[in-house]
């Protein structure tokens, strides 16, 4: 079964509008941590945010939120005014307990800002 | 700001040769990984290490080999390449924490094995 799900294979928004990309996370470890990258198309993978599975508030990070979801297991990405610089793949990434070791990434979103 | 410098964006080799993708991070962190990325597959975790000397295999290390000489170098190696492991490489390093700190990437490295 897959840990982390992103239903979207691709979307598009045009400029200016917000935009939530889904991801639904199955673990049964209480202590996890959840992660957004951007992928633009030049390769780098870009840090967005972070969510600890104890964190009592949404985490923000500029026109970033997350929409934690504990008992749906969501973690759904929101991008405010979104930019034609947001076009790129998006990957939400889950961490299972208090290690450092790997992160399992879901398969991606391909988001496209329209003019 | 975290830097994470691999070695090359594109390399071309051929069958059988072995190859080396190098990784350098200057942000002194203790945990370095290794990925590879193809289309509809996403990231997949090849080794990690979290400390001088040692590494861990990850999902799918068969057919690679890594190595972590110093701190801030983190090597993989394809003994002997195959066109199977044409695909992007990542690199990635992370401080050691309570699982809160997140990965910075390098740029990738996209090689093909002709």
């Amino acid at each position: 079964a897959q840990k982390i799900t992103q239903t979207q294979p691709g979307m598009f928004v045009q400029e200016k509008e917000a935009v939530t990309l889904d991801c639904t996370y199955d673990t049964s470890d209480p202590s996890y941590g959840l992660f957004w990258y951007k992928q633009p198309s030049s390769g780098e993978m870009i840090f967005l945010i972070y969510q600890g599975s104890y964190d009592q508030q949404n985490a923000t990070e500029g026109r970033y939120s997350l929409n934690f979801q504990k008992a749906r297991k969501s973690a759904n990405l929101v991008i405010s005014a979104s930019q034609l610089g947001d076009s790129a793949m998006y990957f939400c990434a889950m961490r299972e307990g208090g290690r450092d070791d790997k992160i399992i990434f879901g398969k991606g979103t391909r988001l496209h800002i329209l003019p | 700001d975290v830097k994470v410098t691999q070695s090359s964006r594109y390399l071309v080799k051929r069958t059988g040769e072995k190859v080396f993708l190098e990784c350098v991070q200057d942000m002194d962190h203790e945990n370095m990984f290794w990925y590879r990325q193809d289309p509809g597959l996403g990231l997949r975790l090849i080794y990690f290490s979290y400390d001088v000397k040692m590494k861990e295999k990850g999902d799918i290390p068969e057919g690679y080999s890594v190595s972590r000489e110093k701190k801030e170098r983190f090597s993989l190696i394809l003994e002997s390449a195959s066109t199977n492991q044409t695909s992007m490489y990542l690199c990635a390093s992370s401080l050691s924490g309570n699982g809160n700190q997140p990965q910075h990437f390098g740029d990738g490295t996209r090689l093909s094995i002709l």
